[in-house]
């Protein structure tokens, strides 16, 4: 079955350093994989996500993430961190017909 | 505006009262869900649905019941809360396809407490 693992629960950066949050996932066909990131009090909202087409993909907001299957990763970075960034992010994978099983969640805290 | 909307926000209640957490969307969706959210687990799903009248299980359904009688509504509905269903629920919604690589769009959650 398909799952994927967050390293790291919580994640503390100064302001203008890189982010590296770590997702591995698990997955025995090649993987539709997904970043979530929840700012405090609402609802998720699409990072960025991997269909096949690029191993590296862009999302919004500066971040992006590389398909590894070697590693079988999709860490996902920002060159420089900025205050708006602190928020709780997941990663997910599609596990069947338009379902997704969500990592743990990794706490970004932003230190200026 | 594209959007899903839950209500209410905020719920607390006791255990045992019976109530609905109501879910919508109005992007012609064809596929819904509901997810729970715990310190700690990450966003566990209850219940999906992949069209008017087809709905099934996800990984934590004991203890909710769900409908899907329009396509834009997707209520929740706990017949007989517990203590531990207190969490923050999310309602989400996509269009599906067999790939499952569309994205699912989320709504703000409602937090509930039982008492």
């Amino acid at each position: 079955a398909q799952s994927v693992t967050q390293l790291g629960s919580h994640v503390s950066v100064s302001e203008g350093a890189l982010v590296l949050l770590r997702c591995n996932y698990s997955s025995s066909v090649p993987p539709y994989l997904f970043w979530y990131v929840q700012y405090p009090n609402q609802g998720l909202q699409l990072l960025l996500k991997y269909t096949s087409a690029a191993t590296l993909v862009k999302g919004i907001n500066g971040f992006e993430a590389e398909f590894k299957k070697s590693e079988t990763s999709f860490h996902l970075t920002k060159p420089s961190a900025h205050m708006s960034d602190a928020a709780e992010y997941f990663c997910a994978v599609v596990t069947g017909a338009n379902n997704l099983f969500f990592g743990t969640g990794t706490r970004l805290t932003v230190i200026p | 505006e594209a959007q899903v909307t839950q209500n209410p926000r905020y719920l607390i209640t006791v255990t045992g009262k019976k109530l609905t957490v109501t879910c919508s969307q109005n992007m012609n969706h064809e596929y819904m869900s509901w997810y729970r959210q715990d310190p700690g687990l990450g966003l566990r799903q209850i219940y999906y649905s992949m069209n008017v009248e087809v709905t099934d299980k996800g990984d934590v359904p004991e203890g909710y019941k769900v409908s899907r009688k329009e396509k834009r509504n997707f209520p929740l509905i706990l017949e007989s809360p517990s203590p531990n269903q207190t969490s923050l629920y999310f309602c989400a919604s996509s269009l599906f396809s067999t790939g499952g690589d569309n994205e699912q769009f989320f709504g703000p959650g409602t937090r509930l407490t039982v008492l």
